[in-house]
């Protein structure tokens, strides 16, 4: 069974700094490009990083770009975003995603940004 | 960046009636173009890809229409689960997915 599973999450304060972990399962991980894509309460999807195949290509949000960084380990079949002075409206729930297997998406992890 | 607009942000729908939800896109698109639904605490379910071909398990009450900026889901006659909220997702200049902000469909 093709899995994506994100863990890392949780709460920190203003500043802080986060890593995501998505673990996949079930297809060849180093054959797909993936993404990151997070949900704030009650909004809608935002699209925030995507990694090639190899790892070479890394791609982001403007309103992450210099703060977050995604990486891959092809080895151990996981996806990585490293998130650095995190502010309040990066609260949301992070979803790991293939993107070349669209109905593919894990089932997210929460990261809270609060004092 | 390709904007996508969808329409409306909310539409209340009797059980068994038909329900229409627009997107459009600022730029062409072709057909790279998704349909998700998504219920309260869980991930979006993929409903529809490129533009029109329902995705593994979805029924054929979901149906999708559209090419270059203007793009159509149509759910032919609501159920009960179907009250949900839907995106719709453009993919053709990845990496940068780009979603619409939501239509909600809510029982009348």
């Amino acid at each position: 069974e093709v899995q994506l599973v994100e863990s890392g999450g949780g709460l920190v304060q203003p500043g802080g700094s986060l890593r995501l972990s998505c673990a996949a399962s079930g297809f060849t991980f180093s054959s797909y490009a993936m993404n990151w894509v997070r949900q704030a309460p009650g909004k809608g999807l935002e699209w925030v990083s995507g990694i090639s195949v190899s790892g070479d290509g890394r791609y982001y949000a403007d309103s992450v770009k210099g703060r977050f960084t995604i990486s891959r380990d092809n080895s151990k079949s996981t996806l990585y975003l490293q998130m650095n002075s995190l502010r309040a409206e990066d609260t949301a729930v992070y979803y790991c995603a293939i993107v070349q297997r669209l109905s593919v998406w894990g089932k997210g992890t929460t990261v809270t940004v609060s004092s | 960046e390709i904007v996508m607009t969808q329409s409306p942000a909310a539409l209340s729908v009797s059980p068994g009636e038909r329900a229409t939800l627009s997107c459009r896109a600022s730029q062409s698109v072709s057909s790279n173009l998704a349909w998700y639904q998504q219920k309260p605490g869980q991930a979006p379910r993929l409903l529809i890809y490129g533009a029109s071909t329902r995705a593994t398990g979805i029924p054929a009450r979901f149906s999708g229409s559209g090419s270059g900026t203007e793009f159509t889901l149509t759910i032919s006659s609501l159920q009960s689960e179907d009250f949900a909220v839907y995106y719709c997702l453009q993919y053709n200049n990845w990496p940068q997915w780009t979603f619409g902000q939501g239509t909600k469909v809510e029982i009348k």
